[in-house]
């Protein structure tokens, strides 16, 4: 267990607000990530950091930023919500051991309405 | 580019029989493979990894996965299946690729055990 945590846990927004999720870990990790998880998608990449201010793109980046102020903070931010949004969002950390495996959050549950 | 096939995504067995999720990966390069398994409204929970050496790998929860290149495969199996595995698995292959590795995940298999 990374003592990972993600606020809000649940969320609902309208249309075109603007809503920003936070993930916090206590591990030092050094690399973050952000998925969405969607029924027959499994988990796709959003963003992830591989460092303080150290952000790229994953696979379904459009609509999402993130930024990375501290090591234990990563926050998603959806600049204006859609209703193809509604998902739930997960953060993951590892840290530099080598091995890969990545620790997961609990968990945000959107919905756009 | 990598990618992971899960073939069914939904599998039901007997309470006490044999549990086999199939996994199939592709990848140019030497994969790391994992298996995660994510109970109702949690996140998900690492059950084994394959990194180097042995081929077969044992986990948490009795289960174990066999990782075999000539079949580019990484099947979870679990000789016998309880109620409380009930859950969705989730196989995915980790590759570094510039700035950070990346996990890309198959689509997921729901495991239902009845009575």
């Amino acid at each position: 267990d990374a003592g990972i945590t993600q606020s809000p846990r649940h969320k609902v927004t309208e249309t075109g607000t603007p809503v920003t999720l936070r993930c916090h870990q206590t591990e030092n990790h050094r690399y973050m990530y952000w998925y969405r998880q969607d029924p027959g998608h499994g988990l796709r990449l959003i963003h992830y950091s591989y460092g303080v201010k150290d952000t790229d793109k994953g696979e379904v980046s459009d609509g999402y930023s993130v930024s990375r102020s501290k090591t234990e903070d990563f926050l998603l931010t959806l600049e204006s919500a859609t209703s193809s949004q509604t998902s739930v969002y997960f953060c993951a950390t590892t840290g530099t051991g080598g091995t890969y495996e990545q620790y997961f959050g609990p968990g945000t549950r959107l919905t756009v309405t | 580019a990598q990618s992971v096939t899960q073939l069914g995504s939904h599998v039901s067995v007997s309470e006490g029989a044999l549990v086999l999720l199939r996994c199939n990966y592709s990848s140019s390069v030497p994969p790391y493979l994992f298996w995660y398994v994510q109970y109702p409204n949690q996140g998900l929970q690492l059950l084994l990894k394959y990194t180097t050496g042995a081929t077969l790998v044992k986990g948490i929860n009795g289960f174990e996965a066999e990782f075999k290149k000539s079949e580019t495969s990484f099947h979870l199996t679990k000789p016998s299946a309880h109620m409380s595995d009930a859950a969705e698995y989730f196989c995915a292959v980790s590759v570094r690729t510039g700035t950070a590795s990346k996990l890309t995940f198959g689509t997921g298999t729901r495991l239902q055990v009845t009575l």
